[in-house]
């Protein structure tokens, strides 16, 4: 079966710093999609990145990106310049080609002033 | 556009009830998935839903069902509630799915059994 682990459930980051929060995932899967998500306070779900497996390149969006290692199963995230708007709950989710979405149990990010 | 909209926002039900949750998806959206977020579980996939089929579904007993109408609205029941239902239950839409298309998240419903 396919998890996913957030082993760090809680990090902090000065403003402005660069943070990265780890994932690890198991699967024997070698076609899949990896995601991460933020959750603010509003509670509301929103899409931070995305990772297609079959790609070497590792995905970027603004702050952003992502440190992919498709042979040791990690898909980080690291976030420049942090903004205090960055502070949320972050996942990180899998998703097979059948559909199936196999969440972490979260980062909680708190920026610091 | 408008964003995914689920109500209610809150629901208290006592054990032993049954819940209906909504879910209206962005237009044009034809996948609904369903979500319960915990403290304990985190985030677990219920189901999906593509054009009124399930397409998938998660590993919960099927106290928990779901259905999608033809406008792509999606409804969620849980029946025989229990004290562990208590939950923040999330829907998502997307395009075609995850794999094709970023998933919208709604605000989510807060159910409390009690």
């Amino acid at each position: 079966a396919q998890t996913v682990t957030q082993s760090q459930p809680e990090m902090s980051v000065q403003e402005a710093e660069t943070v990265t929060l780890s994932c690890t995932y198991d699967t024997s899967e070698s076609d899949y999609y990896l995601f991460w998500y933020k959750q603010p306070p509003s509670r509301q779900m929103i899409l931070v990145i995305r990772q297609e497996a079959y790609k070497q390149q590792n995905a970027t969006e603004n702050r952003f990106s992502v440190n992919f290692q498709k042979a040791a199963k990690s898909f980080s995230l690291k976030i420049s310049d942090s903004q205090l708007g960055d502070a949320a709950m972050y996942f990180c989710a899998y998703i097979n080609t059948g559909n199936q979405f196999y969440f972490g149990t979260g980062t909680s990010l708190t920026v610091i002033p | 556009k408008a964003g995914v909209t689920q109500t209610p926002r809150y629901l208290i039900k006592t054990r032993g009830q049954q819940v209906t949750l909504s879910c209206s998806p962005i237009s044009g959206h034809r996948s609904v998935s369903w979500y319960q977020q915990t403290p304990g579980q985190g985030l677990q996939f219920l189901f999906e839903y593509f054009s009124e089929t399930q397409r998938n579904k998660g590993n919960f007993p099927g106290r928990f069902s779901g259905r999608q109408f033809s406008n792509s609205r999606s409804e969620m029941n849980v029946s025989t509630l229990e004290l562990g239902d208590s939950a923040l239950y999330l829907c998502a839409s997307s395009l075609g799915g995850a794999l094709d298309s970023p998933l919208h998240f709604g605000n989510g419903t807060r159910l409390t059994v009690t």
